[in-house]
């Protein structure tokens, strides 16, 4: 069964270091994700993206965050300059355009940050 | 206010039993879907189960289903003859608007634990 992959599964950087988070959406998905859980609190959403742009983003998603997908099967989040408070298990998720309503997520990455 | 509430923090039920997680939404769109996903300690999102806001039944899923009760706002999973591998998080969710790629709004959470 396809799944939703991410890489890697768990990332540890410095305060102020780039970080980027990579995920490969099931092939025919055509919506794409990423959520954001800090451990032991509920899954916020970050940003969505179709069509090679962003559809929607949260009050979290500032400046220091961005997506792309470079090559029509990876998708990627970028944290341009990390703080102690990024750290957080990143969730991509997927979806299909059309009928049933779910997102796929993948295993998540969990970025510490020190 | 929140989009989604889950009240129960944590619950546990004896492996076989059924146990009702509760879950009240609140949007003032017509077109919505509710979600629930199960956390295991291993930190993945499985997805259960999904009710529409125009099915005219309850959504069921082998030993998952979901009580729907809309003018009540509320959509509870029901998971009947608990196994000791259902102990996890459990999150509920809800897509507002049409079937598009709009964000997914998540509650804080119910930990379950069966006990043998």
């Amino acid at each position: 069964e396809p799944e939703v992959t991410q890489t890697p599964s768990h990332q540890v950087t410095q305060m102020g270091q780039e970080v980027i988070l990579r995920c490969v959406p099931i092939s025919n998905h055509l919506y794409f994700y990423w959520y954001r859980q800090i451990l032991g609190q509920k899954v916020e959403f970050l940003v969505s993206f179709y069509n090679n742009e962003i559809s929607e983003k949260s009050e979290i998603f500032d400046d220091q965050f961005s997506v792309e997908r470079p090559d029509g099967s990876n998708f990627t989040l970028k944290i341009r300059s990390t703080k102690l408070e990024d750290s957080a298990m990143y969730f991509c998720a997927s979806r299909r355009r059309q009928g049933y309503g779910e997102q796929f997520f993948g295993p998540g990455t969990r970025l510490t940050v020190l | 206010a929140q989009k989604i509430t889950q009240t129960q923090p944590g619950m546990f039920v004896q492996e076989k039993e059924a146990v009702t997680l509760d879950c009240t939404y609140d949007t003032s769109d017509p077109s919505y879907g509710l979600f629930w996903y199960k956390q295991p300690s291993s930190g993945e999102m499985i997805f259960l189960i999904y009710q529409g806001s125009y099915d005219q039944q309850n959504a069921t899923e082998g030993r998952y289903s979901l009580n729907f009760q809309k003018a009540r706002k509320s959509a509870n999973l029901v998971i009947s003859a608990s196994q000791l591998g259902d102990s996890a998080m459990y999150f509920c969710a809800m897509r507002e608007g049409p079937d598009t790629g709009n964000q997914f709004y998540f509650g804080t959470g119910t930990s379950l634990t069966v006990i043998p």
